[in-house]
């Protein structure tokens, strides 16, 4: 059974940079597992915020970014603000099987 | 992009349950569809997503065998067919449309629960 792993949690200060990463079972994340990222705040819906590693949506703010680093994929936040406070999850796709996983989730703490 | 889901509700154990999405605000039929569940508390699970035109569907692995997803163009809706549920399917299922190529999951709708019990 492939696994996604992200960090659990991570905690940043307000205006710093923080980088969440997304790693799979089967190996390194190439651009092949078309990362996408989403950001769930406590009782709300998923937003989508990336897709194919590091394209953003007409909604995404310019501080998310995306990239591969060292084997995985990875969203940074740079001058991070209290309203990033979130789960983040990654998702990656298995051309073997046509099927997408979700990480495990991040819970983002600004502090 | 509005998409309502709908069906949701209170299973027995080794019950069975069909799930609606009713879609509006974009042309339903050139996009993939996607569900994906959130347990109580518990991260995102992708569930299954099917092709624009239905002739592809592909599915969670440990799932396979016992869900089911498929839609209706004329009508501009997603369904999900849940069968021989257990306690662990117990969930909050979303609906969700990909925005493009390799845009899994763009738009979300707010879900449907399922709860699972005797």
């Amino acid at each position: 059974q492939t696994v996604v792993t992200q960090e659990p949690s991570l905690t940043v200060s307000p205006g710093g940079t923080v980088t969440l990463t997304c790693a799979s079972s089967t190996g390194a994340v190439t651009s092949n597992y078309y990362p996408s990222w989403f950001q769930q705040k406590p009782g709300q819906t998923p937003r989508a915020l990336m897709f194919s590693m590091n394209n953003k949506y007409s909604w995404t703010p310019a501080r998310f970014s995306g990239s591969l680093l060292g084997g995985k994929a990875a969203l940074t936040l740079s001058g991070v603000q209290p309203e990033d406070e979130a789960d983040y999850y990654c998702l990656l796709y298995y051309g073997s099987s046509n099927t997408w996983v979700f990480g495990g989730g991040t819970k983002l703490t600004v502090l | 992009v509005q998409l309502v889901e709908s069906g949701g509700g209170v299973v027995q154990p080794g019950g069975s349950l069909r799930l609606s999405c009713a879609a509006s605000g974009f042309i339903f039929d050139n996009h993939w569809m996607i569900w994906v569940r959130q347990a109580p508390g518990k991260g995102l699970e992708w569930v299954a997503n099917i092709s624009p035109d239905g002739s592809g569907t592909f599915y969670m692995d440990s799932l396979r065998g016992r869900i089911s997803i498929s839609r209706d163009n004329t009508k501009d809706s997603l369904f999900l067919h849940m069968f021989g549920l257990t306690v662990e399917d117990a969930a909050l299922y979303f609906c969700a449309a990909a925005g493009g190529p390799w845009r899994e999951a763009a738009y979300w709708g707010q879900g449907a629960l399922i709860a699972v019990s005797s």
